[in-house]
């Protein structure tokens, strides 16, 4: 059975600081998505990863993917209050018809 | 830009009452997904479609059913609501493929009493 861990659950921090947030999976997969949600908002994708060693950017968004290891990451540069949401990865495995198995989500909290 | 809408946005229902939800998108997916919402979890997918007339159960299906008799539309409907259905549910569609993320509707709010 898929699982996909993230964490932390819950972060705060200040506004130009940096950080990471790690997204774990438990089997073998090369498709890893992001996804944001605004509070009482619907879900918005950031960034789509299809291969080992895949990086993402957007703005100061990142991400990456190492299949190998099972573990992408999300990482803020110098973060601002804009970016605060919930961030949800979700991977699927070959064969799945793309069904998505979702982390729990990250609550990020950027005090101004 | 519509993109997918749900209706309705709010709803309350008693034990034992039956609903229908509906989802509607204007991409020309092929793909549509329900999943729902609950406190501290990620989604998790009820029923999914790969096409018009497909079907298919997802993560956790039971108590609820679906169909997709047009292409556009998917419809998920609660025979007898529970209290644990209480949840956010989302409506997602895609072009399916692995380079194409999922579009989500607004949200269908569900409160069984």
């Amino acid at each position: 059975e898929l699982k996909v861990e993230q964490n932390p659950l819950f972060l705060s921090m200040q506004e130009g600081k940096n950080y990471t947030i790690y997204c774990n999976y438990s089997t073998t997969s090369d498709r890893l998505y992001w996804y944001r949600q605004d509070p009482g908002k619907s879900l918005e994708s950031l960034f789509v990863l299809l291969s080992n060693g895949a990086v993402k950017q957007e703005g100061r968004l990142m991400a990456s993917l190492d299949t190998k290891a099972r573990l992408s990451t999300l990482h803020i540069t110098a973060a601002v209050h804009d970016l605060s949401a919930t961030y949800f990865c979700a991977v699927d495995e070959e064969g799945s018809n793309y069904q998505l198995i979702w982390g729990a989500g990250t609550k990020l909290i950027i005090k101004p | 830009n519509a993109g997918v809408t749900q209706t309705p946005k709010f709803r309350v229902l008693k034990t034992g009452q039956s609903m229908t939800l509906l989802c509607a998108q204007d991409m020309n997916h092929e793909y549509m997904y329900w999943y729902r919402q609950d406190p501290g979890m990620g989604l998790r997918l009820i029923h999914y479609s790969v096409g018009e007339g497909t079907t298919a159960k997802g993560e956790v299906p039971d108590g609820y059913n679906v169909s997709r008799l047009k292409k556009q539309n998917f419809l998920l409907g609660l025979e007898s609501a529970a209290p644990s259905q209480t949840s956010v549910y989302f409506c997602a569609s895609s072009y399916g493929g692995p380079n194409q993320p999922q579009h989500f509707g607004d949200g269908t709010r569900l409160s069984i009493l």
